[in-house]
């Protein structure tokens, strides 16, 4: 039962470069949300889907962008990454009726 | 959503009962209070929700009073692996999940020996 899978778990950026950080649920949850982290502080809302091709900004959305193609796959977007989006990074899904399940996260770190 | 406030740390030792109680006095006729826990190095994970009054599971207990301005989350005879972080959350009828989630800053606990 795979639940929610985030890729990679670890990266390390240049200052201008871009990258994709995947995730995917394999629970048929139409709500997907993705988090920051920064240390010794709580999560913070990037951006948050409802449905497929359905996204919304959350609480901190500069610097980054999202899509939804699919209900399963919810991938975030650094175009050009910045010391301040060093962070961990974490994705969640929720069901009509269930609570929010979290993947592992993504330790990005901006050189 | 309803802003909810809980105190940043916590200690305790291993045995005891430890009660965390969150404050949200702007709750919503329609929210719910929902806690995560949240390891080191890990993403949340649910340990119980409620509306009204008592709620029980096998991993702990959530007490809401009848005006609903706060709550307590109670951990029966903690272990030391029960050190973590626990966020109280509003969310309206969470497990409709007709909105966003929104994190507050936790209440780290740690148990010692």
């Amino acid at each position: 039962n795979a639940g929610v899978t985030q890729t990679p778990k670890f990266r390390i950026l240049k200052i201008g470069q871009s990258m994709t950080l995947q995730c995917t649920q394999d629970m048929n949850h139409n709500y997907m949300y993705w988090y920051r982290q920064d240390p010794g502080m709580g999560l913070k809302l990037i951006y948050y889907s409802v449905g497929a091709g359905i996204t919304d900004k959350g609480e901190v959305p500069n610097g980054y962008n999202v899509s939804r193609s699919t209900t399963e796959d919810f991938p975030l977007r650094l175009e050009l990454a910045a010391p301040s989006q060093t962070s961990v990074y974490f994705c969640a899904s929720q069901g009509l009726n269930t609570e929010a399940f979290f993947g592992q996260g993504t330790r990005l770190t901006v050189v | 959503l309803a802003k909810t406030t809980q105190p940043i740390s916590m200690d305790s030792y291993e045995g005891q009962e430890v009660n965390i109680t969150c404050s949200h006095n702007n709750i919503a006729t329609n929210d719910y209070i929902t806690w995560y826990q949240q390891f080191p190095s890990q993403g949340p994970r649910f340990i119980i929700q409620g509306y009204k009054t008592k709620v029980t599971n096998e991993v702990a207990s959530l007490f809401i009073p009848a005006d609903r301005k706060s709550s307590t989350l109670s951990l029966p005879r903690v272990s030391l692996s029960d050190t973590a972080v626990y966020y109280c959350l509003a969310t309206p009828n969470a497990y409709s999940s007709a909105s966003k989630i929104i994190f507050g800053s936790g209440t780290r606990l740690s148990i010692r020996p």
